[in-house]
């Protein structure tokens, strides 16, 4: 079965800092990677998505993801975060062989420090 | 990028009642809709996947004579919690897929169910 692991529960940085969120996934075939936010208050909105070609792939707001399929990894970047960037963040991933399936992670929540 | 809505966005029931919440894509058709469910600071935990004119397919541990899914059309799908109790209080989250859009999930806003 598919299982999607985020390393951190909580992170907390101030403004301008760097951001890498850890994304790990247990599924041995082709898989479709995403990364959701959740601001405060609203509904889930995609950030990014891999489904083949550039393992680097970039999002809305400037954030950024890499595929590494050797590690079974799909961390989220930023190069500088802002306060507005302060959310849940959930990884998720579709194994092709289950259709439209997707697992979510269990969350990161980032609070940004003005 | 497409937009999925949900009715109601906030609900409040007595223990024992049943409760239908509306799921809709607005400008696309949906062959598949999914439903989650997201407990306070936790994730999304998939419920039921279903699809247009057949029955769902509910994940591990999750009642389908309690949590009864219909998808009657293209753009519809509800969810009905049959004889609610304060523990189905928590976050209804509906998403719709579209074949062709490669899998990419459209999420609605949600419904906040509250079992008094």
């Amino acid at each position: 079965a598919q299982s999607v692991s985020q390393h951190n529960h909580h992170v907390i940085l101030s403004e301008a800092a760097s951001l890498e969120l850890g994304c790990n996934y247990s599924y041995g075939g082709t898989v479709n990677l995403f990364w959701y936010v959740q601001y405060p208050g609203q509904h889930l909105q995609l950030l990014l998505k891999y489904f083949s070609g550039d393992p680097l792939v970039k999002g809305i707001k400037g954030f950024e993801a890499e595929f590494i399929k050797s590690k079974f990894s799909f961390n989220l970047r930023k190069p500088s975060v802002q306060w507005s960037d302060t959310a849940e963040y959930f990884c998720a991933v579709n194994a092709e062989t289950s259709y439209d399936k997707v697992i979510f992670g269990p969350g990161t929540s980032l609070s940004v420090i003005p | 990028g497409a937009v999925v809505s949900q009715h109601p966005s906030r609900v409040i029931c007595k223990s024992g009642t049943s409760v239908k919440i509306e799921c809709r894509s607005l400008d696309f058709q949906a062959t598949t809709m999914f439903w989650y469910r997201q407990f306070p600071k936790q994730s999304l935990m998939l419920m039921a996947t279903s699809n247009e004119g057949s029955k769902a397919t509910y994940e591990q541990g999750v009642e389908k004579d309690k949590f009864l899914i219909n998808h009657a059309s293209l753009t519809l799908s509800t969810l009905t919690v049959t004889s609610a109790h304060p523990e189905d209080s928590s976050f209804y989250i509906c998403s719709a897929s579209s074949s062709g859009v490669n899998n990419e999930q459209f999420f609605g806003p949600g419904t906040r169910l509250t079992v008094l």
